[in-house]
C-alpha cells in the first residue's frame, strides 16, 4: 500500500535559519510528488510539485525540494526561513494503477518560525 | 476565477444527526476529492470522484458516510447518526490534471 512519512511533527526556528522537512513515501511505480502549505486561517495550496525531470524543483517563496528515487524521499528546503513561513506544510504523492489515481497526503509539518 | 467553495463553513450537531456538507468545485476540473483533517491525523482521504467513473471509495471510514456528485459538479458528503469521533474539518479539493485546489473546509463539531 501507498504511504507517506513526515518524521517531523513540529518544528521551531528563529528566522534566518535553513529548514529542511523529510518526506518518505513507500510505492513501487511511477509517482508525482507535492509539498502543499497551509498558512494559518488559509486554504491549503500548492507550494511545489515534482512530476519528470529535474529532480530539484523550486516553488513559491524561495522553497526547493529535490526527489530522490533510490531514497523514496522528496524533502523540502529553504535556505534562510522568515516567520511568514510559519505554516503546516504536507507531502503528498500521487501514483497511477489500472486507470485510478490514488493520493495519499503525510501527517503534516507545524512550522513555527521565531522572529 | 472562483475557487472551490464548501458550506457550511461551521457546523455542531448532535450526536446520532444525520449532516450534509456541500462542495462547488472550481468549473470544469473533473477530479472531486473529500479529505478529513483532525488534529495531529493530518489528511485522511475518504473518497474521489473522476469524470464519470465509479468513484473511489476506500477511505470512508465507515457505511455511516457517502458521497454523491451530480452532474459532475457540485458534490455532497453526507454522514449519518454522527458520532463524537466525526468532529473534524472536512475538506473538499478538485483538479483538471494532478494539482489540487482545495476549499476553505467545513467544520464539523458533534456533541
Amino acid at each position: 500500500a501507498q504511504s507517506v512519512s513526515q518524521h517531523n511533527h513540529h518544528v521551531i526556528l528563529s528566522e534566518a535559519a535553513s529548514l529542511e522537512l523529510g518526506c518518505n513515501y513507500s510505492y513501487g511505480g511511477t509517482v508525482n510528488l507535492f509539498w502543499y502549505v497551509q498558512y494559518p486561517g488559509q486554504h491549503l495550496q500548492l507550494l511545489l510539485k515534482y512530476f519528470s525531470g529535474d529532480p530539484l524543483v523550486k516553488g513559491i517563496k524561495g522553497f526547493e525540494a529535490e526527489f530522490i528515487k533510490s531514497k523514496f524521499s522528496f524533502n523540502l528546503r529553504k535556505p534562510s526561513v522568515q516567520w511568514s513561513d510559519t505554516a503546516e506544510y504536507f507531502c503528498a504523492v500521487n501514483s497511477y494503477s489500472g486507470g485510478y489515481q490514488k493520493v495519499t497526503f503525510g501527517t503534516g509539518t507545524k512550522l513555527q518560525v521565531i522572529p | 476565477g472562483a475557487g472551490v467553495s464548501q458550506s457550511p463553513s461551521n457546523k455542531v450537531t448532535e450526536k446520532g444527526k444525520d449532516v450534509e456538507l456541500r462542495c462547488d468545485p472550481i468549473s470544469g476540473h473533473t477530479a472531486l476529492y473529500w479529505y478529513r483533517q483532525s488534529l495531529g491525523q493530518g489528511l485522511e482521504f475518504l473518497i474521489y470522484f473522476q469524470g464519470n467513473s465509479a468513484p473511489d471509495k476506500s477511505g470512508l471510514p465507515s457505511d455511516r458516510f457517502s458521497a454523491e456528485r451530480t452532474g459532475g459538479s457540485v458534490s455532497t458528503l453526507t454522514i449519518q447518526r454522527t458520532q463524537q469521533e466525526d468532529s473534524a474539518v472536512y475538506l473538499c479539493a478538485s483538479s483538471l490534471l494532478d494539482t489540487q485546489y482545495f476549499g476553505p473546509g467545513t467544520r464539523l463539531t458533534v456533541l
